[in-house]
């Protein structure tokens, strides 16, 4: 089946930088991408959808200049975290959509901002 | 906008025992309707789906089943195995298709003991 890679896995960083997390889609091209954020025992919220080459469409309450989202190709959405503070630690999960409507989700980043 | 409820939080089972988790959902415009399943610090994975125009689909173990009217469903897990603890989610879909753009719900947390 299709699979989709986020980088880095795990990531930890001091308060006030800035963290970049990678998702591709391996072995599929993916018009449209998703992030979520899932805080400890939570459910997944999502945050952004990724539309390659457009600007990203926030849910209600995400901040646009917090969270950076970036699809320049059919395979890749970034997503960073700037300024990082220490809630914004969780657990970032991406999903992409292949043109089947198929959606496959990565296996999530754990951001830890100390 | 879309709004999913899940019911129980937590469920334990004894190995062998069938387990049951129900939603709702709140728009009657959603259309697909996914489990997934979540192990510690990984991704959710898709393990059953249904869309509107069904009331019920089975894969050997499991089941989901729809009612439209009422703009429930649940997960069906029989004779269950130790290796189906995990959380569960359900989650919805408005659009032609499958979006991606899914509104989960708050998880249930499934314990089969042996």
């Amino acid at each position: 089946g299709a699979v989709v890679s986020q980088h880095p896995s795990r990531v930890i960083c001091k308060s006030g930088t800035s963290v970049k997390i990678e998702c591709r889609s391996l072995d599929f091209q993916a018009t449209t991408m998703f992030w979520y954020r899932q805080f400890p025992k939570q459910s997944l919220m999502l945050m952004a959808t990724s539309n390659e080459g457009s600007k990203a469409t926030y849910e209600q309450g995400v901040e646009k200049d917090k969270f950076l989202i970036n699809h320049a190709s059919l395979t890749l959405s970034t997503l960073t975290v700037t300024s990082a503070h220490p809630e914004d630690s969780s657990f970032y999960i991406c999903s992409a959509l292949e043109n089947t409507g198929e959606l496959f989700f990565g296996e999530g980043s754990r951001l830890t901002v100390l | 906008g879309e709004n999913v409820e899940q019911h129980p939080s937590t469920l334990s089972v004894q190995e062998g025992d069938s387990a049951v988790i129900k939603c709702t959902y709140s728009d009657s415009a959603s259309n697909y309707f996914p489990w997934y399943k979540q192990e510690l610090g990984k991704g959710p994975q898709l393990i059953i789906d249904i869309r509107s125009n069904v009331g019920e689909k089975k894969d050997q173990r499991i089941a989901v089943t729809l009612n439209k009217t009422a703009k429930h469903f649940s997960l069906h897990i029989t004779e269950t195995q130790p290796e189906d603890s995990a959380v569960y989610f359900c989650a919805a879909s408005r659009g032609s298709g499958n979006t991606g753009k899914l509104i989960f719900g708050q998880g249930t947390t499934l314990q089969v003991k042996p």
